[in-house]
């Protein structure tokens, strides 16, 4: 069965520190895939989505992600963290042919130290 | 400004009370769908909406209803509340393919005493 993978349920970076957030799902075909933000008390944003074609994807915010068939994975990525950036981070795969049903991991909350 | 719309923000309900959730969507999107989301379970779908006129169980419609009242709105209804139903909702909608994504609103932050 189809699944998304999100290994940190937490994370804690310095401001200006680098950082990686992993994704790992599986899927039976190439899929279609999806970052996600959730500041408190607010719906999912959409950071970013890969299709096809180039592997590291731009997405707002400074965001990058970048896909990795070998490993089914789709790690989400920022040179420099800001202390706006903590929030809830969520991946996602698009529906499997023939369905409607996005797939969401379980999120993984990144904290911001000044 | 474009996007999903869902009211109330907050709603505080008495176990067995029955209540209403709100969702409107101004993209013309065809899908839409009813999310709940608990601290570490993600979100899980109640029910979605593939096109107008059609609904579908997702994975935990037990205790739910829902209305696809037109292309731009789709309703979540409790019968009879209960605790365990404490959660915050979440309406989306997407495009009809599959590499489209969701559009969220900003959630219903629902409790049941």
């Amino acid at each position: 069965a189809q699944s998304v993978t999100q290994p940190d349920i937490h994370i804690t970076v310095s401001e200006g520190a680098s950082l990686e957030l992993r994704c790992n799902y599986s899927y039976g075909a190439t899929p279609y895939l999806f970052w996600y933000v959730q500041s408190p008390g607010q719906g999912l944003q959409l950071l970013l989505k890969y299709f096809s074609g180039d592997t590291l994807v731009q997405g707002i915010k400074g965001f990058e992600a970048e896909f990795k068939r070998s490993q089914s994975s789709f790690n989400l990525r920022k040179p420099s963290v800001h202390w706006s950036d903590a929030a809830e981070y969520v991946c996602a795969v698009g529906p499997p042919e023939g369905t409607y049903k996005y797939i969401f991991g379980t999120g993984t909350r990144l904290k911001v130290l000044a | 400004n474009a996007g999903v719309t869902q009211t109330p923000k907050f709603q505080v309900l008495k176990t067995g009370q029955s209540m209403t959730l709100q969702c409107a969507q101004d993209m013309n999107h065809n899908s839409m769908y009813w999310y709940r989301q608990d601290p570490g379970m993600g979100l899980r779908l109640i029910y979605y909406s593939a096109s107008e006129g059609t609904t579908d169980k997702g994975e935990v419609p037990n205790g739910y209803n829902v209305s696809r009242l037109n292309k731009r709105e789709f309703s979540l209804r409790l019968e009879s509340a209960a605790p365990s139903q404490t959660s915050v909702y979440f309406c989306a909608s997407s495009g009809m393919v599959s590499n489209q994504p969701q559009h969220f609103g900003d959630g219903t932050r629902l409790s049941i005493l």
